[in-house]
């Protein structure tokens, strides 16, 4: 079935860029997105790419997408400690209904 | 920038009672879903509902679950007899079509004791 995989944890200094990593299973995604979760909040839409996209850029965030590998970036420029937060991975299903998410990888940002 | 609300931000029921989470999609949004986050693992997928009725659901939606949109504005998840396992933060989701972008709530926490 499909897949999210993440790593759990990455750890930057503040005005540092940081690269979130995520691999996906299901080829035939549409649509890849990254949502980010603060402690006790939901889940806030950052950005997503579309599948036939290599890359977008959105202010500080730049997405990656490599379809032959099945890898999704996520580049936050100049990291300031708001951005200290659980970022998801997730793919749209391909028949459209659901959204798989990744385990989060939690960014600590050190002052 | 328009929102999707849930309510309540926590519950709190005995087990084998039943519950009726509330979300408010936004208002020109026609896929709707629910999901779920038990503490320290990955965001699952429930169910999703479009024209009234149910497009996808998960192994998670047995039929101690079932969700309504009992009218234009609001769409519900109701566990008929909970147990201890369902403890968890529900996530609603709304979209403007299929497979475009997800918006979601801020989650109601449900505790059963």
């Amino acid at each position: 079935g499909e897949d999210v995989e993440q790593s759990l944890f990455l750890s930057v200094r503040e005005g540092d860029s940081s690269v979130i990593n995520c691999t996906y299973t299901d080829s035939s995604s549409t649509y890849l997105y990254w949502y980010k979760q603060e402690p006790g909040a939901g889940l806030q839409l950052l950005t997503y790419i579309f599948s036939n996209m290599d890359m977008k850029q959105d202010q500080r965030l730049t997405v990656l997408l490599n379809k032959k590998d099945k890898h999704l970036s996520l580049r936050i420029a100049d990291t300031q400690t708001g951005d200290s937060a659980i970022y998801f991975c997730a793919e749209a299903d391909t028949g459209g209904f659901k959204t798989i998410f990744g385990a989060g990888t939690r960014l600590f940002v050190k002052a | 920038e328009p929102e999707v609300t849930q309510t309540p931000s926590h519950q709190v029921t005995q087990m084998g009672q039943e519950v009726i989470l509330r979300c408010v999609p936004i208002s020109n949004h026609l896929y709707f879903y629910w999901y779920r986050q038990i503490l320290g693992q990955k965001v699952e997928f429930l169910v999703s509902f479009y024209n009234n009725e149910i497009s996808e659901k998960s192994e998670i939606f047995d039929d101690q679950f079932s969700v309504e949109r009992p009218d234009g504005s609001n769409f519900t998840l109701k566990i008929r007899s909970t147990k201890l396992e369902d403890s968890a933060m529900y996530f609603c989701a709304s979209s403007e079509a299929g497979q475009l972008a997800q918006h979601f709530g801020d989650g109601t926490r449900l505790s059963i004791l």
